[in-house]
C-alpha cells in the first residue's frame, strides 16, 4: 500500500523514554524520515536516512527500523519535545512522497 | 544561510487558479530537489510535488495531478507552483521545502508556509 500509519497521540513522563512508530509496506525498502512540528511552526527534520541526526537535533532522538516499522526514540524526554511527529518515505513507486498522518506527543 | 520564502497565498475562488513562488537563498534551486507540501487546518501534512535537481523531473501527488505544476526559474533562484481548478480541498498552507539528496524526502529546509484559501 502506498500508505504510513502512525498512532494518533502518545504521552511521556518527563526524562522517560518514548517510541513512535511508523507502518508501511514501502518501509520494508526505504528508511524513514522523521520531522518535528510545533504548533504555528514549520516541521523541522529530525531524523534521516538509517539513523541520522542534522546539526542542533539532539542526541537523544534517534531512528531505528524493522521489516515495515519504523521508530522515532526519545530518550529522556524534554518539556521542549512535546509537538507533533511525522514520518515519510517514498513510496514503492519511487514517484512519490508519502506522510504518516502523524502523532501527537504529550510530555506529562 | 539557506533560506526559503514562499508568496502568493490569498483567497481563491472554487475553479480559480493561483501562483505560488518560493525564493532561495543560500543555495541554488537547480542543484537540488526541491517540493510543496501542504497542511490543511488542523490537519497533517501532505506532499504535493517535487522537483528534482539537475535533471528537473517532476512529481505530482494524484490528488493534485493534472491541476498543478511545478516548475523554477534558475535565473530568480525560484520555485513556482501553478495551482489551477482549485477546489474547497487545497485549502491549505504550503509549504516550499530543500530536498538535501535527490528526491528523497529528507527536507533540511523550509519555508514559514503560505496560506491558500479556496472559498465563494
Amino acid at each position: 500500500s502506498s500508505e504510513l500509519t502512525q498512532d494518533p497521540a502518545v504521552s511521556v513522563a518527563l526524562g522517560q523514554t518514548v517510541r513512535i512508530t511508523c507502518q508501511g509496506d514501502s518501509l520494508r525498502n526505504s528508511y524513514a524520515t522523521w520531522y518535528q512540528q510545533k504548533p504555528g511552526q514549520a516541521p523541522v527534520l529530525v531524523i534521516y536516512g538509517k539513523n541520522n541526526r542534522p546539526t542542533g537535533i539532539p542526541d537523544r532522538f534517534s531512528g531505528s527500523s524493522s521489516g515495515n516499522t519504523a521508530s522515532l526514540t526519545i530518550t529522556g524526554a524534554q518539556a521542549e519535545d512535546e509537538a507533533d511527529y511525522y514520518c515519510n518515505s517514498r513510496d514503492s513507486s519511487g514517484n512519490h512522497l508519502i506522510f504518516g498522518g502523524g502523532t501527537k506527543l504529550t510530555v506529562l | 544561510e539557506v533560506q526559503v520564502l514562499e508568496s502568493g497565498g490569498g483567497l481563491v475562488q472554487p475553479g480559480g487558479s493561483l501562483r505560488l513562488s518560493c525564493v532561495a537563498s543560500g543555495f541554488t534551486v537547480s542543484t537540488y530537489a526541491m517540493s510543496w507540501v501542504r497542511q490543511a487546518p488542523g490537519k497533517g501534512l501532505e506532499w504535493v510535488s517535487g522537483i528534482s535537481g539537475r535533471g528537473g523531473i517532476t512529481y505530482y501527488a494524484d490528488s493534485v495531478k493534472g491541476r498543478f505544476t511545478i516548475s523554477r526559474d534558475n535565473s530568480k533562484n525560484t520555485l513556482h507552483l501553478q495551482m489551477s481548478s482549485l477546489r474547497a480541498e487545497d485549502t491549505a498552507v504550503y509549504y516550499c521545502a530543500k530536498d538535501y539528496v535527490s528526491f528523497s524526502g529528507w527536507f533540511d529546509y523550509w519555508g514559514q508556509g503560505t496560506l491558500v484559501t479556496v472559498s465563494s
